[in-house]
């Protein structure tokens, strides 16, 4: 079982409200990454991290914001809520050696 | 463009028995190809990573197989179980960026019952 975790697992907000997603590793991994995965749908790559006060934007492009002080902390935040983010969020890290990517339990976000 | 395709889409089995899962892919140039386990509501676990060189790998009732010259790869689980109900998601990675870019499949969903 991998150490990183993600809170809140359930989110339920309005329309307009700003929310963080928080992404947490005890593992000293590097770069860390946030996913969008939409029902039957593959894994998109939004943001990722090489290390402290590193953030690059993925392939998909998206509204939300992230921030990278702590090599353990990787929040993504929503500055206005709209029901297209209405979505799975997954944060993931990796190591150096094997690249191998571990994955958080995700949140489950939906807009109203 | 790379792409990784899964086949099929969904898939039921009943309790006990084998079946085999499908991924091609177009990624190049390949690094690693993965497949993850993901339930419900979860995030993705590995189960295997090979290499170009590796043909079959296992992981107890697990076994991937690779054929780097087709572009393809199959995950054959055998003797079911209800617990191995989830998605299965093939992973190629490629070696020409710093990243080690990632390319999901879209999974395949398996149910079993008993």
């Amino acid at each position: 079982e991998a150490d990183i975790y993600q809170t809140p697992r359930y989110l339920v907000i309005g329309t307009g409200k700003k929310i963080t997603l928080e992404c947490s590793q005890t593992m000293g991994h590097d770069k860390m990454y946030w996913y969008q995965q939409d029902p039957g749908m593959e894994l998109h790559l939004i943001h990722y991290s090489y290390g402290v006060n590193s953030t690059e934007k993925g392939d998909l492009s998206s509204e939300s914001t992230v921030s990278r002080i702590r090599t353990e902390h990787f929040p993504l935040t929503l500055e206005s809520a709209r029901p297209s983010h209405t979505s799975q969020y997954l944060c993931a890290s990796s190591d150096r050696v094997r690249g191998e990517q571990y994955f958080g339990p995700g949140t489950r976000l939906t807009v109203t | 463009k790379n792409q990784v395709e899964q086949s099929p889409q969904s898939l039921i089995i009943l309790e006990g028995k084998n079946c085999t899962l499908q991924c091609n892919y177009t990624v190049s140039p390949f690094s690693n190809l993965r497949w993850y386990k993901q339930d419900t509501g979860r995030g993705p676990v590995s189960l295997t990573i090979m290499t170009f060189s590796e043909n079959t790998k296992s992981n107890g009732r697990y076994t991937a197989t690779l054929d780097a010259d087709t572009k393809q790869s199959s995950l054959h689980i055998t003797a079911s179980q209800l617990s191995d109900s989830a998605s299965y998601i093939c992973v190629v990675s490629d070696r020409g960026s710093t990243l080690g870019r990632l390319y999901f499949g879209r999974g395949t969903q398996l149910t079993v019952w008993p």
